[in-house]
Order: structure tokens, then sequence, then C-alpha cells
């Protein structure tokens, strides 16, 4: 069964360091890749994702990602984070030709001013 | 930029009851579809629907639950007879083209269930 893992479930930085948030899948075929970003109190937001080519994905707010077929990971990089960056952030992935996104269980991340 | 938005932001039920969660995709978008996410837990695909048929559904999205577009905007999901393990942070999300390989979901703010 597909699965994907996040394996930071809570992350707290200080402001200008750099992030990179863990994520896992199982899915052995080739599959579409999400990151999400939920700000408190809002919705769920597309930060960036993977379809094909580039393996280094470029997202909003300054993200990246980077797929790594051999290691079924697409991990979320950010060089400096800010305050605002505060939030929970969600892998999912998607088998081409299903509806379904399955998420990982997410990653609070908090960041101090 | 267009989003998708979900009614009520919080609804609180007594057990046995029917509950109705209301959204409104995103407005060319053509599939739909619903996920839930149990306090502390993963986000769970529900069901999806296209051209007013369920397209895909997982095993949680029993006889208890239904889902329709009832007009040209709204989608809906109706649990007939709430347990207390529905309770949940339900999330409708849309999209423009289904299992294509670019289609992206997008998601409401979701409606989160209580039931008591």
């Amino acid at each position: 069964a597909q699965s994907v893992s996040q394996h930071n479930h809570h992350v707290i930085l200080s402001e200008a360091a750099s992030l990179e948030l863990g994520c896992n899948y199982s899915y052995g075929g080739t599959v579409n890749l999400f990151w999400y970003v939920q700000y408190p109190g809002q919705h769920l937001q597309l930060l960036l994702k993977y379809f094909s080519g580039d393996p280094l994905v470029k997202g909003i707010k300054g993200f990246e990602a980077e797929f790594i077929k051999s290691k079924f990971s697409f991990n979320l990089r950010k060089p400096s984070v800010q305050w605002s960056d505060t939030a929970e952030y969600f892998c999912a992935v998607r088998a081409p030709g299903t509806y379904k996104y399955i998420f990982g269980t997410g990653t609070r991340l908090k960041v101090l001013a | 930029e267009p989003e998708v938005t979900q009614t009520p932001s919080h609804q609180v039920t007594q057990m046995g009851q029917e509950v109705i969660l209301r959204c409104v995709p995103i407005s060319n978008h053509l599939y739909f579809y619903w996920y839930r996410q149990i306090l502390g837990q993963k986000v769970e695909f529900l069901v999806s629907f296209y051209n007013n048929e369920i397209s895909e559904k997982s095993e949680i999205f029993d006889d208890q639950f239904s889902v329709e577009r009832p007009d040209g905007s709204n989608f809906t999901l109706k649990i007939r007879s709430t347990k207390l393990e529905d309770s949940a942070m339900y999330f409708c999300a849309s999209s423009e083209g289904g299992v294509t390989n670019t289609d992206t979901q997008y998601f409401g703010p979701g409606t989160r269930l209580t039931v008591l």
C-alpha cells in the first residue's frame, strides 16, 4: 500500500536558520509529489509540486524541494526561514491514474523571532 | 485568486444526527474531493466526484456517507447518522483535470465536525 512518511513531527528553528523537512514515500511507480502548507487558521495551500523533469523544484515563498527517485524522497528546503513560516507542512503523493492524494502526518514548524 | 470555500467552519452535532457539510469549489473546476483529518492523524482521502458521479472512494466512505452537487456551485458531504469517531476536520478540494498528470487539487479551509 502507498504510504508517506514525514519524520519530523515538530521542528523549532530560529529566524535565518536553514530548514529541511523530510518526506519519503513507499510507492514504487511514477508518482506526483506535493508539499502543502497550512498557516494557523487557514486552509491547505500548495507550496510546490513535482510531476516530471528537473528534480529540483522551486515553489512559492522561497521554498524548494528535491525529488530523489532512488531514495523515494521529496525533501522540502528553505535556506533562511522567517517567523512567518510558522505553520504545518504536509507532503502528499498521488499515483498517476488515481484521484486520491496520500498525505504524510505533517510537520509543525515553529520559527522563533 | 479563486479559492475553495467551506461552510460552516465548525459544526457540533449529537451522535446519530445527520450533518451536511458544504463546499463551493473553484468555479472552472470539474473534479471535487472530500478528505478528513482526525485530530493528530493524517489527512485521509474520502471520495472524488466528477460529472455527477463518484469516481473513486476509500474504505472509509461507507453507506453513512454521500456526496452531491445539488446545483452549479455547491458540493456537499452528508453523513447520515453521525458517530463519535466521525469527529474530524473535513476538507473539500477541487481540481481542473482529474487524473491527468499535471492536475493539482486546491483545498478549502475545512469544517471542524464535533460529534457529542
